[in-house]
C-alpha cells in the first residue's frame, strides 16, 4: 500500500509570511495527525482527526495555525504569520482506527520548514 | 514538563554486540509504550510496543523491557547492525476512547560501528 504523501519536502520563508502543508494519508485511514518535530526534540501533537472531526486541538496555537481535513480524507496545516520558532520538521501520521495506535501509525516524510 | 525522558542523546556500540536504549516516564496514567526508528530526512516508522499489563515484549531482535514500579522501559537489539543506525523514539500513550495521545522523549541516536 502507498504510504503517508506529504508536500511540500522543503520550504523556506520569511517571518510573517503565510503557509500551508498538505498530506494525504493512507488510503481508508479514518485518523490522521499532525506533529510539529522541533530539531532535537521529539514530536509533539498539533491535532488529531477522526474522519473530518477534530478529536484534540489542544496543543495547536489556534492564533496562527490552522487545520483542515477535508472529506474526511486530504488535510491541510496552514501557519498564518509564521514565527521563527516554528521551523520545524511538519509530520503527517495516519491510522487506519484508534486502537491499530496500539501498533504504531504510519508516518510520511514530513516537511521541513525553515523561517528566516 | 517532560513526561518521557530518553536522557542518553546518543549511543555508539560495536556491531553484534547488544544496544540498549533506555526511557523513563513520569505519568503513570500511560498504559501502551512504543519505540520508532527514525532515518534522517524520513518520518518516523513503528518498531516495537509493549502494553503496561507486561514486563516484556519480544520481536526478533528487538526487547522491550517495562519496570512499572522504575517508571523505566528499555528497548534491547541483539546483535546490533549497521543498519540499525538511527534516532530511536520512545513515546508513551494515555487516554482512552477517542482520547488517546502519544507522548514522545527526545531521541537517542544509535550509531552502530561495522
Amino acid at each position: 500500500e502507498a504510504g503517508v504523501a506529504q508536500s511540500p519536502r522543503y520550504k523556506i520563508i520569511e517571518k510573517r509570511q503565510s503557509v500551508a502543508f498538505w498530506c494525504n494519508p493512507i488510503s481508508g485511514h479514518a485518523t490522521l495527525y499532525w506533529y510539529q518535530q522541533i530539531l532535537g526534540q521529539g514530536p509533539k501533537l498539533l491535532i488529531q482527526f477522526q474522519n473530518n472531526g477534530v478529536v484534540d486541538d489542544s496543543q495547536l496555537p489556534k492564533d496562527r495555525f490552522s487545520a483542515e481535513r477535508l472529506k474526511g480524507v486530504d488535510s491541510t496545516l496552514k501557519i498564518q504569520p509564521a514565527k521563527l520558532e516554528d521551523s520545524a520538521v511538519y509530520l503527517c501520521a495516519s491510522s487506519y482506527r484508534r486502537d491499530s495506535l496500539y501498533y504504531g501509525y504510519t508516518f510520511g516524510s514530513g516537511t521541513r520548514l525553515t523561517v528566516v | 514538563d517532560q513526561q518521557v525522558k530518553q536522557n542518553s542523546p546518543s549511543l555508539s556500540v560495536q556491531e553484534g554486540r547488544i544496544s540498549i536504549l533506555n526511557c523513563d516516564y513520569t505519568n503513570s496514567m500511560f498504559d501502551y509504550f512504543l519505540w520508532y526508528k527514525k532515518y534522517p530526512a524520513e518520518g518516523p516508522t513503528f518498531l516495537i510496543s509493549i502494553s503496561s499489563i507486561k514486563d516484556k515484549n519480544e520481536d526478533g531482535r528487538f526487547t522491550v523491557f517495562l519496570n512499572k514500579s522504575a517508571k523505566h522501559l528499555s528497548l534491547h537489539i541483539v546483535p546490533s547492525q549497521p543498519g540499525d543506525s538511527a534516532v530511536y523514539f520512545c513515546a508513551a500513550k494515555s487516554g482512552q476512547g477517542g482520547s488517546e495521545k502519544l507522548v514522545f522523549g527526545k531521541g537517542t541516536k544509535l550509531t552502530v560501528n561495522p
